[in-house]
C-alpha cells in the first residue's frame, strides 16, 4: 500500500514565476491536509481540503497561493508569481474519514533564486 | 494562535539512556500526537493519544496525554541510533479530520 506520494521533490524557481505542487494521498484517504515547513522550524498548517471541497485555509497567505483536490486526480497546491521567502519544506498529509492521524509525504522542497 | 513549547530544544545522549521530552500548550487540546522527522523527510507518525490521562506505549517509545489537557510527554527507553532525529508534537482541539498544530520540535542526538 503506496503512502503519501509528493513531487516534485526539489523544485527550483526564479522570482516572479508560478510554482506548481502535487499530492497523492494514500489509498482510501479523501482527507487532504498541506503544512510548511521553514528550516529549524516546525510545521505550520496552511489548507485542508477534501474532494472537490476547500474545509479550512485559515493558514493560506491571502495572495498567490491557492490549493484544490479535483474529483480525479492529485491536490495541487500553486504558488503564483514566488518571492525568496516562499522557499521552504512543503509537506501533503492525508487521513482517512474520521481519524486524527495524519499521515504525510516525503515533501517537495522550494528554493526560490 | 495555540502554541505548543517543547522541551528540551535538543537532547545529547549516549546509546543505551533513556529520552524523556515534553510538550505544554497555552490552551487545551483534545487530541495529541508525535511525530518523528528525519533530515529531508516528512514526518512520521509514533503515536496518537485521544484522552486525558491515557498512556500508550508503541514499542521502546512511550506517550502520555496530559491531565490538564494542555500537555504531553514522549520517552523513549534503552535509546539507538536510529532513534536520532527530530520529535514534534502535534494537538488538535477536537478529534477527527481536521489541522494539526505542531510544537517546536526536540532534536535529539546520540554521541558515539
Amino acid at each position: 500500500n503506496a503512502g503519501v506520494m509528493q513531487n516534485p521533490r526539489h523544485l527550483v524557481r526564479r522570482r516572479g514565476q508560478e510554482a506548481r505542487l502535487r499530492c497523492s494521498p494514500m489509498k482510501g484517504h479523501s482527507h487532504v491536509y498541506w503544512y510548511r515547513q521553514l528550516p529549524e522550524e516546525g510545521l505550520k498548517f496552511m489548507v485542508y481540503l477534501q474532494k472537490e471541497n476547500i474545509i479550512d485555509e485559515s493558514g493560506m497567505p491571502k495572495e498567490r497561493f491557492s490549493a484544490e483536490f479535483p474529483k480525479e486526480g492529485p491536490s495541487i497546491l500553486r504558488i503564483q508569481q514566488v518571492v525568496r521567502g516562499d522557499s521552504a519544506a512543503y509537506f501533503c498529509a492525508s487521513s482517512p474519514s474520521g481519524s486524527s492521524e495524519q499521515f504525510f509525504g516525503p515533501g517537495t522542497r522550494l528554493t526560490v533564486l | 494562535g495555540q502554541q505548543l513549547n517543547q522541551s528540551p530544544q535538543s537532547m545529547f545522549i549516549q546509546e543505551g539512556e533513556d529520552v524523556s521530552m515534553n510538550c505544554t500548550s497555552s490552551s487545551i487540546f483534545n487530541t495529541w500526537l508525535w511525530y518523528k522527522q528525519d533530515p529531508g523527510e516528512g514526518p512520521v507518525l509514533l503515536i496518537a493519544l485521544y484522552k486525558a490521562g491515557e498512556l500508550t506505549s508503541n514499542g521502546r517509545l512511550t506517550a502520555q496525554f496530559g491531565i490538564t489537557r494542555k500537555d504531553s510527554f514522549l520517552n523513549i527507553s534503552a535509546s539507538i541510533p536510529s532513534d536520532v532525529g527530530i520529535y514534534f508534537c502535534a494537538g488538535q482541539l477536537s478529534y477527527g479530520n481536521e489541522k494539526l498544530t505542531f510544537g517546536t520540535g526536540t532534536r535529539l542526538t546520540i554521541i558515539p
